[in-house]
């Protein structure tokens, strides 16, 4: 069967310490990826989506980067948090059906 | 540039009731509208996808439509329960001529079910 899976489900981290969000999808290969983000009174807005290993493609100018070293695994990245980045980060992949998202990572930056 | 506005932002019903939650987008060259769920601190869950060739799709209590040319789709809820009760949020994918996976979605309408 067809899963996306995403950790941690909450993460506190301080301002200016780095950053690792890891999302992975089973059953399928080649998947298109995308993270979004979800900040408080701002809606959900795409961030960065890759269609195969090594190509990422970013929406929206950030303090974040995205990273794709295996064909099911995509990664969200970075250096130094700034307190603006606390949000609930959601993967997706897109099967025929639509896109199908995973169960988020909660961030806040302290 | 493609805007989702949805209305109301928040609504209260008591059980029983049918309800319509609405989605309005800028730009009619949609390839698809999606539908979705979202319970507190939870992912999100779809409900419906229409292609933009549809008019509307069902899934037991739930219908949704699609107005491509005024830019509208409504959700349409019947005999409403209380674990209907969450946030509802419309997206599209505005590529126009392909399945790009690149959403657009509205803030959203909280829903509360009351017993």
């Amino acid at each position: 069967s067809q899963t996306i899976h995403q950790w941690p489900a909450t993460l506190v981290q301080p301002v200016g310490s780095p950053l690792s969000l890891e999302c992975t999808v089973e059953g399928t290969s080649n998947p298109n990826l995308y993270w979004y983000r979800q900040a408080a009174g701002r809606g959900l807005q795409l961030l960065f989506y890759s269609v195969g290993i090594g190509q990422i493609s970013s929406e929206v100018p950030q303090n974040l980067s995205a990273s794709r070293p295996q064909d099911r695994q995509f990664i969200l990245s970075s250096k130094k948090l700034l307190l603006s980045d606390s949000g609930f980060y959601l993967c997706a992949w897109l099967p025929a059906r639509g896109p199908t998202f995973g169960s988020g990572t909660r961030l806040t930056v302290v | 540039k493609q805007e989702v506005t949805q209305i109301p932002a928040a609504l209260s019903v008591p059980e029983g009731e049918n309800l319509v939650l609405n989605c309005s987008f800028t730009d009619s060259a949609i390839y698809n509208l999606q539908w979705f769920r979202q319970d507190p601190g939870k992912g999100l869950t779809s409900l419906l996808l229409i292609q933009s060739s549809q008019r509307e799709q069902t899934s037991g209590r739930l219908n949704a439509s699609l107005d491509k040319s005024s830019g509208r789709s409504t959700l349409y809820i019947a005999a409403s329960q209380p674990g209907d009760s969450a946030t509802y949020l419309c997206a599209v994918d505005s590529s126009g001529s392909s399945n790009t996976g690149k959403l657009i979605f509205g803030q959203g309408t909280t829903l509360q079910v009351k017993p």
